[in-house]
């Protein structure tokens, strides 16, 4: 079964808007990782929180962990139609270790 | 940045044959790759890791005499998958960790099997 499990499962936006997507899993995590996916494409590595680490950004983005609750959230602030996407998930349990993945958000920004 | 290369990008084959896909490390060394499958609007399911120098791990219910993998060198793996099958059809996905934490994935190949 998926570890990871994302909400909502599918968002649409304006552009400018904020997108918030949500991520709980199961069981203990070392790292937790977010990735893009446009459609028909490959996985593009956004971010990775540690399991020892709450909050962090990156440009535009911004990932929360609470480890108490298994739970993460991406934000992605004033968004843009290029934004638009499915984003998954994947909860890293050792290093270099396999990760599993959730089902994703789909997010539609809208010009 | 790391680079993972997949080839062919798309291959269409006929029911019975055997397909080879490629999955390299462009500017790094991978000891270890994985192998994913994904169907449309889904998410990605690991099929198994493959390690440089031995056997690759599969995961449950994937049939390694079906989905044949070779880690021959630290920058190449190749995923075979025998006697395809329509159900087969799928976009495949590798990716190898260029560091400890951080996974690449490949751009991934698409297999229609008629």
């Amino acid at each position: 079964s998926q570890q990871g499990e994302e909400d909502p499962q599918a968002l649409s936006i304006q552009e400018g808007e904020n997108a918030t997507m949500n991520c709980s899993y199961k069981t203990s995590i070392n790292n937790l990782q977010w990735y893009r996916q446009n459609s028909g494409r490959g996985l593009v590595h956004l971010i990775l929180i540690r399991s020892n680490e709450r909050e962090k950004h990156s440009g535009r983005l911004r990932v929360t962990l609470d480890t108490s609750k298994k739970s993460s959230s991406l934000l992605i602030t004033a968004s843009r139609a290029a934004d638009t996407a499915s984003y998954f998930c994947a909860t890293g349990n050792t290093n270099a270790g396999k990760s599993t993945f959730g089902d994703g958000t789909t997010l539609t920004v809208k010009p | 940045g790391a680079v993972v290369s997949q080839h062919p990008s798309r291959v269409i084959c006929k029911s019975g044959t055997s397909v080879k896909i490629e999955c390299r490390s462009l500017d790094f060394q991978a000891t270890t790759m994985f192998w994913y499958r994904q169907f449309p609007k889904q998410s990605l399911m690991l099929m198994a890791t493959s390690n440089e120098g031995s056997k690759a791990t599969y995961e449950q219910g994937v049939e390694k005499d079906k989905f044949l993998i070779n880690h021959a060198s630290l920058t190449l793996s190749t995923l075979t998958v025998t006697s395809a099958h329509p159900e087969d059809s799928s976009f495949y996905i590798c990716s190898a960790f260029h560091s400890m934490e951080t996974q690449y994935f490949g751009p991934g190949t698409r297999l229609l099997v008629l």
